[in-house]
């Protein structure tokens, strides 16, 4: 056990909803990273928070958004689904700083029908 | 822009058959090196962590070793529970003010009793 939670494990859902993810961070952990896997891509880096304020983006759609509370619990948003958004999202804490280790979460399973 | 490649895309082992995976990276500025191991539908697990060539570390069946140039994560004798896929990650240099990994797309191991 890492020490990230993840909610849902599953989702199934239809083209052009909306879902949210939900990401809590290991106990003192300030950063909250959010990365997609698919079959074809691996793992690929959305976004980087600490400490509630955004740090970083990678590749992230515009239907896509998140942010960090002052709790430090994360929420990933993705919006107007499409089939091609079908993934795994996860989610991932570390102390932040150079060189230091991210620990991941189990995941949460996107189906978009 | 910090790349990492690992090779082979996949392997089957023999129970108790001794090999490498590799992990070839280019980054500027190496602040560390991971390697995860992922079981189907789970979240990555950390292994190990690796800041500076010529460093070494095990954990029970696996010893992971680094250059200027490439990882190497050595399996002796293993056992058909060490089955998944590895992945390798590196760490480079600040982007935005954060220091994001970057993950290659991973070996898949099998390891037949």
């Amino acid at each position: 056990d890492s020490g990230v939670t993840q909610t849902p494990k599953h989702l199934i859902t239809a083209t052009g909803q909306r879902v949210t993810l939900r990401c809590s961070p290991r106990s003192g952990d300030l950063s909250v990273y959010w990365y997609q896997q698919s079959l074809d891509q691996g793992l690929q880096f959305l976004i980087h928070y600490y400490n509630g304020e955004e740090r970083a983006k990678g590749n992230i759609l515009e239907r896509f958004s998140a942010q960090q509370f002052p709790d430090l619990h994360s929420e990933l948003n993705l919006s107007s689904l499409e089939l091609g958004d079908s993934a795994l999202y996860f989610c991932a804490s570390s102390v932040q700083g150079a060189g230091n280790t991210i620990y991941f979460g189990e995941g949460s399973w996107l189906t978009v029908v | 822009e910090d790349q990492v490649t690992q090779s082979p895309e996949a392997l089957r082992l023999q129970e108790g058959e001794s090999s490498s995976l590799n992990c070839s990276y280019t980054v500027s500025g190496l602040r560390g090196l991971f390697w995860y191991r992922q079981d189907p539908g789970k979240g990555p697990e950390f292994l190990f962590t690796l800041y500076s060539a010529g460093e070494e570390k095990e954990k029970e069946r696996l010893k992971a070793t680094l250059t200027k140039k490439e990882s190497f994560l050595h399996i002796t004798a293993p056992k058909p529970e060490d089955s998944a896929t590895y992945l390798c990650a590196v760490q480079g240099r600040l982007t935005g003010g954060s220091y994001i990994p970057t993950f290659g797309r991973g070996t898949s191991l099998i390891v037949h009793p």
